[in-house]
């Protein structure tokens, strides 16, 4: 069976700081990988996504980057957090041809 | 731009009665549509789906219901029991497109 992880659970980071989440996958090859955001009334905000190593897919401007290094390793970063990245960040997969996603634990960012 | 809309920020239901929660969407492009069920501070989890070439799919409790020509779903739990209280994403995709409404807070009363 197939199972994600995301790391880590909550994170308190000073305005200016870098930013590093991470998330994998396991049980399956070549999945698609997410990165999402769920913001107060808005939802579940699609970040980036991406079919493959290397190949990312940024859905808004940001002061966020994602990339993929390994097939099923997701991470999401940021060179200088602002206060407004804070928030709730969900991880998620899906198979290749695949129409449900299946997201992580979720990761707590507080940019003080 | 909001292509999946969730009109009810709330519902309050008692338990043992039917809990029915609204979805509209106005992408036509998508065909795949999914109920994802969250408790705080985890991930959300996938709870059920239906293609567009369904109307109805039914698992245990919950029955998802697609309306296209109006371009509505809904999600329908009975009987609703205090551990269905959870926020509900209704999700709508299409290729790799897919949209999330913004929730609804379901409250199942003992």
């Amino acid at each position: 069976s197939q199972t994600i992880h995301q790391w880590p659970a909550t994170l308190v980071q000073p305005v200016g700081s870098p930013l590093s989440l991470e998330c994998t996958v396991e049980g399956t090859s070549n999945p698609n990988l997410y990165w999402y955001r769920q913001a107060a009334g808005r939802g579940l905000q699609l970040l980036f996504y991406s079919v493959g190593i290397g190949q990312i897919s940024s859905e808004v401007p940001q002061n966020l980057s994602a990339s993929r290094p390994q097939d099923r390793q997701f991470i999401l970063s940021s060179k200088k957090l602002l206060l407004s990245d804070s928030g709730f960040y969900l991880c998620a997969w899906s198979f290749t041809s695949g129409n449900t996603i299946y997201f992580g634990e979720g990761s707590w960012l507080t940019v003080v | 731009d909001q292509q999946v809309k969730q009109n009810s920020p709330s519902l309050s239901v008692q338990e043992g009665r039917i809990s029915i929660l609204n979805c509209d969407y106005t992408n036509s492009m998508f065909d795949y549509f999914l109920w994802y069920k969250k408790y705080p501070a985890e991930g959300p989890t996938f709870l059920i789906s239906i293609s567009s070439i369904k109307d109805k799919n039914e698992d245990g409790r919950f029955t998802v219901f697609l309306n296209k020509s109006a371009k509505h779903l809904s999600l329908h739990i009975v009987p609703s029991q205090p551990g269905d209280s959870a926020v509900y994403f209704c999700a709508a995709s299409g290729g790799n497109d897919m949209r999330f409404g913004a929730g609804t807070r379901l409250t199942v009363k003992p």
